[in-house]
């Protein structure tokens, strides 16, 4: 029972852009940095972006991250068959005083 | 090169006990916050607890508190999750996972942990 909602599923062709939503409350996203992940197929979480908007090293600027009020956005552009994972969102809990994640997005290249 | 290796995961009853430990290396190890981040087959990740760099805080999921204890040995550059009075539901691949200024930063591969009779 995550407290941050993703959608399900989206979609898109090859080189087009994807956006995920992440929707939290003000315990958590209202209040503290939003993180992504990126996992492919029988791998561990890749982290893709901290700090609601910040791109760790290597990861390319294809991916973007934004937040406004108690939501976050993960946009993906010039999207690659190598983007077919799953993504989540995550952040700080100050109620739950604990980390939570998103429910994850299934990102497929059509 | 940051490397994070669990280990201790298999099969075990429901009712018995486990630790699993995760061996660091690459990074100093001392200065950062650690973090358990499991997946149950199929689901998506779950937060479990992670520790303070000095074992001075604690924390954990509420679902969780007083089955599981983290702990850290710095020496050792090791983490580790005892587990008790494991449940069906606990069955989950266990990921350690670095935190850096708030954010779990870098992974392991993580071990697999099945909970059946």
């Amino acid at each position: 029972q995550s407290v941050l909602t993703q959608p399900p599923s989206v979609s898109a062709a090859p080189g087009q852009k994807v956006t995920i939503s992440c929707s939290g409350s003000s315990s958590n996203i209202g209040n503290n940095h939003v993180f992504w992940y990126q996992q492919l197929p029988g791998t561990a979480p890749k982290l893709l972006i901290y700090e609601n908007n910040k791109r760790p090293s290597g990861i390319p600027d294809r991916f973007s991250g934004s937040k406004s009020g108690t939501s976050a956005t993960l946009g993906i552009t010039g999207l690659q068959t190598g983007d077919e994972a799953d993504y989540y969102c995550g952040t700080w809990d100050s109620s739950l005083s604990g980390k939570v994640f998103g429910t994850g997005t299934k990102v497929t290249v059509l | 090169e940051v490397q994070l290796v669990e280990s201790g995961g298999g099969l075990v009853k429901p009712g018995g006990s486990l630790r699993l430990s995760c061996a660091a290396s690459g990074f100093t190890f001392s200065s950062y916050a650690m973090n358990w981040v499991r997946q149950a087959p199929g689901k998506g990740l779950e937060w479990v607890s992670s520790i303070s760099s000095s074992s001075t805080s604690m924390y954990y999921v509420d679902s969780l508190k007083g089955r599981f204890t983290i702990s850290r040995d710095n020496g050792k550059n090791s983490l580790y999750l005892q587990m008790n009075s494991l449940r069906v539901e606990d069955t989950a691949v266990y990921y350690c996972a670095r935190e850096s200024a708030g954010t779990p930063d870098h992974w392991g591969q993580g071990t697999l942990v099945t909970v059946s009779s």
